[in-house]
């Protein structure tokens, strides 16, 4: 019954590699986003998405694409990995765009290490 | 640890004894804040909130308190025990309708 769900929970790959990252929520929101946790713990937006339309692109490489095949899921692709881009995804949902007044429920994150 | 190599402001407190864990928000136009929780391997949970025509909101042995005149939120954790061990966020509702977060503290709880 977990309220936020994503897959892989750990994932160790080499530069240059093509990887995703999968995320589902069963908690009927419309909003759901990705934020990236760097070792400093410090966490940062990367998209949003409500009702399947890209909300929030916080100049984020292209490389990275996300793509939501309906409200529930929101699926996060990187191309061409990085060294760089080592860090920890976490997938997130509302209720509303507008997080005001509406709590954005997070996953357990995905821990992304290139090598 | 987990906080090796970390450089966040760490609290600790003893176990039983309040816990006032700080933030300093950037925005002044932001009417939307969240505290949020982080245990080791998870994902933030969220703890409280407060819009911005409120200075104090309480929770269960939580307290958030706004000060819009010098930009700063607080949260209290009344009886402070192990299980609150964690990093803390608080995070602000931008005009961007973004949620920016906060540096993070430390809060280690000490039996």
């Amino acid at each position: 019954d977990t309220a936020v769900s994503q897959t892989p929970k750990y994932l160790v790959t080499q530069m240059g590699n093509d990887k995703s990252i999968k995320c589902e929520q069963n908690l009927g929101h419309d909003t759901m986003y990705w934020y990236k946790q760097d070792s400093k713990k410090f966490l940062k937006i990367m998209f949003s998405y409500n009702n399947k339309e890209l909300i929030i692109n916080e100049t984020v490489p292209n490389r990275f694409s996300p793509k939501s095949p309906d409200k529930a899921h929101l699926n996060l692709h990187i191309n061409s990995l990085e060294l760089g881009d080592s860090a920890v995804y976490f997938c997130a949902s509302s209720h509303a765009v507008s997080p005001s007044g509406n709590t954005i429920y997070f996953g357990e994150g995905s821990w992304l290490t290139v090598v | 640890g987990e906080s090796v190599g970390l450089h966040l402001p760490t609290l600790s407190v003893q176990e039983g004894d309040n816990s006032i864990i700080n933030c300093a928000y950037s925005n002044s136009a932001s009417d939307y804040f969240i505290w949020y929780k982080q245990e080791s391997g998870k994902g933030p949970q969220f703890i409280i909130d407060i819009r911005s025509n409120m200075d104090k909101r309480q929770g269960q042995r939580v307290t958030v308190l706004l000060n819009k005149t010098v930009k700063h939120l607080s949260l209290q954790i009344a009886a402070t025990q192990p299980g609150d061990s964690a990093v803390y966020f608080c995070a602000e509702k931008t005009s961007g309708n973004k949620l920016v977060f906060g540096a993070g503290t430390i809060l280690r709880v000490k039996s």
